[in-house]
């Protein structure tokens, strides 16, 4: 079974610009999670989506938002790119919160210059 | 608010036991996460703790007691391998994700 995979894998961008995440879940798997990861803040929680509905989100500015698909895929957007945006992104997938365990994709590495 | 605090380093000898402390101030929560996470890898799930008390999986054991607002995340027989960061994480969602992670705790074991 293949795992969560997340593309692009890094991505260097200039601050204004806004950039786009992609999250392919687990077959099957129709909850998706995004964190944010610096290493000054750790690991931050961003939102979570379950059957394209968003049912979490986390202290983070409306300049952060995401979306999924009818297939489970999910897709993230940061528009007018600062600086403190640099970070790893990360997103995890699990069939539903009884299952507990989230699988975590490799994550995007997104610098801004 | 909700605040997380766990030691940032600790070192512990190859087949020996350690414990990891996350203790927390929140309002209120539905339970409580340890992730393990290797230098440039992406965090893997450990545990999920919901009741007060000891759930044992292997060679770990995570603890929670809610009245004193404490965690730890128990490790025997360490190996080399087990070297890595160790991340707590309350969860606020109901029946959902809503994590509030720790700084995490830096644990090196050695030979």
């Amino acid at each position: 079974k293949a795992g969560v995979t997340q593309t692009p894998r890094y991505l260097i961008k200039t601050r204004g610009q806004q950039v786009t995440l992609s999250c392919s879940p687990i077959s099957g798997h129709r909850s998706v999670s995004w964190y944010q990861q610096t290493p000054g803040q750790g690991l931050q929680f961003l939102f979570e989506y379950f059957s394209e509905t968003q049912r979490n989100k986390g202290n983070f500015p409306g300049r952060f938002s995401g979306r999924q698909f009818s297939n489970s895929r999910s897709e993230m957007n940061v528009s007018t790119l600062e600086l403190g945006d640099s970070a790893l992104y990360l997103c995890a997938s699990s069939l539903d919160f009884s299952g507990n365990e989230q699988f975590f994709g490799p994550g995007t590495r997104l610098t801004v210059l | 608010g909700q605040n997380i605090d766990q030691p940032t380093e600790m070192t512990a000898t190859e087949g020996a036991i350690v414990q990891i402390n996350c203790t927390y101030q929140t309002s209120g929560f539905n339970g409580l996460f340890w992730y393990q996470q290797h230098a440039g890898e992406a965090p893997t799930f450990l545990s999920y703790n919901v009741l007060d008390g000891l759930e044992e999986k292997g060679r770990f054991s995570s603890f929670l007691s809610r009245s004193k607002g404490y965690s730890y995340l128990l490790l025997k027989e360490l190996q080399m391998k087990d070297s890595a960061s160790y991340l707590c994480a309350l969860n606020s969602g109901a029946g959902s994700y809503q994590l509030t992670f720790g700084k995490g705790t830096k644990l090196s074991v050695i030979p």
